[in-house]
């Protein structure tokens, strides 16, 4: 089983949808955990860290679910701009970022 | 603010040849990552530094590949010879701090690398 697991997508989705995604982890020591946003041909960016207890910033909701070991992305009211790949990042203590294969997002008119 | 600085863009090369990317962090930075990234493999790490000392390296596919970092402001990934199957995109990223690598990581615009 692999490290940290998302589905691939693509999502499709008409502007002003909500959607979400899940990505789930193996090691139960996992402690910090991220979501980053990469465009086509671009580098990834910091989209928002994810607490214990959910955060929201803007349209964006983050959220960990340690029992069953997953952290979740709401998008709410969704946007053309939003189409992206999002990937997931889970770190151990002391162990290196590991990111998610990602799951495509594309938001259509 | 500038952000982390990678060279080449874009490399064509043949196989066999040397190849040099190179990276220049964030300034006042003190930890720089290279990552690789595939279709088929996504983003691995391949070696990151603290305070230009190496790491871990245990991502680094091969003797072929190197990395080295002789100064705060500057890295370079080295793969010789360099094969087909190295055909990559390379990023390079920086993070502030030291305290293992729960930092935000910046990321370069990336070595779009193809090995014919």
């Amino acid at each position: 089983r692999k490290e940290v697991e998302q589905d691939p997508g693509p999502f499709n989705v008409p502007e002003g949808a909500t959607v979400a995604f899940n990505c789930t982890y193996s090691n139960s020591a996992s402690q910090s955990f991220f979501w980053y946003r990469q465009d086509c041909r671009k580098e990834p960016k910091l989209l928002m860290s994810v607490y214990s207890s959910g955060n929201e910033d803007g349209r964006f909701t983050a959220q960990l679910n340690r029992a069953s070991q997953y952290i979740s992305l709401l998008i709410r009211d969704s946007k053309l701009s939003d189409s992206a790949t999002y990937l997931c990042v889970v770190i151990a203590y002391g162990q290196n970022f590991v990111f998610g294969p990602g799951t495509r997002l594309s938001v259509l008119p | 603010d500038a952000g982390v600085i990678q060279s080449p863009r874009h490399e064509v090369t043949e196989m066999g040849q040397e190849v040099t990317l190179r990276c220049k962090p964030i300034s006042g930075h003190n930890s720089l990552f290279w990552y690789r990234q595939t279709m088929m493999r996504g983003l691995e790490l391949l070696i990151y530094f603290n305070n230009n000392v190496p790491i871990d390296d245990s991502g680094m596919p091969e003797d072929r590949f190197s990395a080295k970092m002789p100064n705060a402001s500057f890295s370079t990934l080295k793969i010789q010879p360099s094969e087909p199957r190295d055909s990559a995109v390379y990023f390079c990223a920086s993070s502030r701090g030291t305290s293992g690598n729960q930092e935000t990581q910046y990321f370069g615009p990336g070595t779009r690398l193809l090995v014919l």
